[in-house]
């Protein structure tokens, strides 16, 4: 089972900053928390992961609360073309990822 | 472009078809993954093969028969299958868990699979 819930799904105004939130209560100090999203019927597309600290790269940035119990993925400006399913997953090093259901966002015009 | 290709992207067969899916990547890559998508489900592993050698097998029917001759390349072979093992299957690789780094896959574009 996936270690993580997610809202089933959310809506956000176009050009409008993007906020998932994910659960994650039972992580451990050794797991890492990833984010990838997918576009309908393609493959999922890696956004950014972290570990302790708050991480930001060109797509999004990833805010971890200090209890590593929660996360936060936002898309600053976020486009029709972001709308997707994102999924939260959380996994140590060298096991494998299990998928939950994540949460649908629809970026409305 | 992720560096991940699977052919062929869209595949329709009968239930006494045998077919073969195939994925490659070009990344440089150690670990090789198969996952099933159905209809408003989420991913489910299959098969993860690591330097070659199959690690996991997610108790998966043996009508899917996986193989991995090298480390770029992975085969998803098809025989028996039935009208519920219709769904996008998805291929991904990554450094693997023995590389020393994060384990971040790449996926490929999915092969959408119809069987009648």
């Amino acid at each position: 089972d996936a270690k993580t819930t997610q809202p089933t799904s959310m809506d956000c105004a176009e050009g409008r900053a993007a906020n998932l939130p994910c659960n994650h209560s039972t992580i451990s100090g050794n797991e890492y928390v990833y984010w990838y999203r997918q576009i309908h019927s393609q493959g999922p597309q890696y956004i950014i992961h972290g570990l302790k600290n708050n991480e930001t790269n060109e797509m999004a940035s990833l805010i971890i609360t200090e209890d590593r119990k929660s996360s936060t993925l936002i898309l600053p400006h976020a486009t029709l073309r972001d709308t997707a399913v994102y999924y939260c997953i959380v996994e140590d090093y060298g096991q494998n990822f299990v998928f939950g259901p994540g949460t649908r966002l629809s970026v409305l015009p | 472009e992720t560096g991940v290709t699977q052919t062929p992207r869209h595949l329709v067969m009968g239930m006494t078809n045998k077919k073969s899916l195939k994925c490659e990547q070009h990344l440089g890559h150690n670990a090789m993954y198969w996952y099933k998508q159905s209809a408003k489900k989420p991913l489910e592993l299959m098969f993860v093969y690591n330097f070659k050698e199959q690690t996991e097998n997610n108790s998966v029917p043996s009508r899917f028969s996986p193989e991995c001759p090298n480390s770029s390349h992975l085969f998803l072979h098809l025989h028996t299958l039935q009208p519920e093992d219709s769904a996008l299957y998805l291929c991904a690789s990554s450094q693997g868990p023995d590389s020393g780094r994060y384990n971040e896959q790449f996926f490929g574009p999915g092969t959408r699979l119809t069987v009648l």
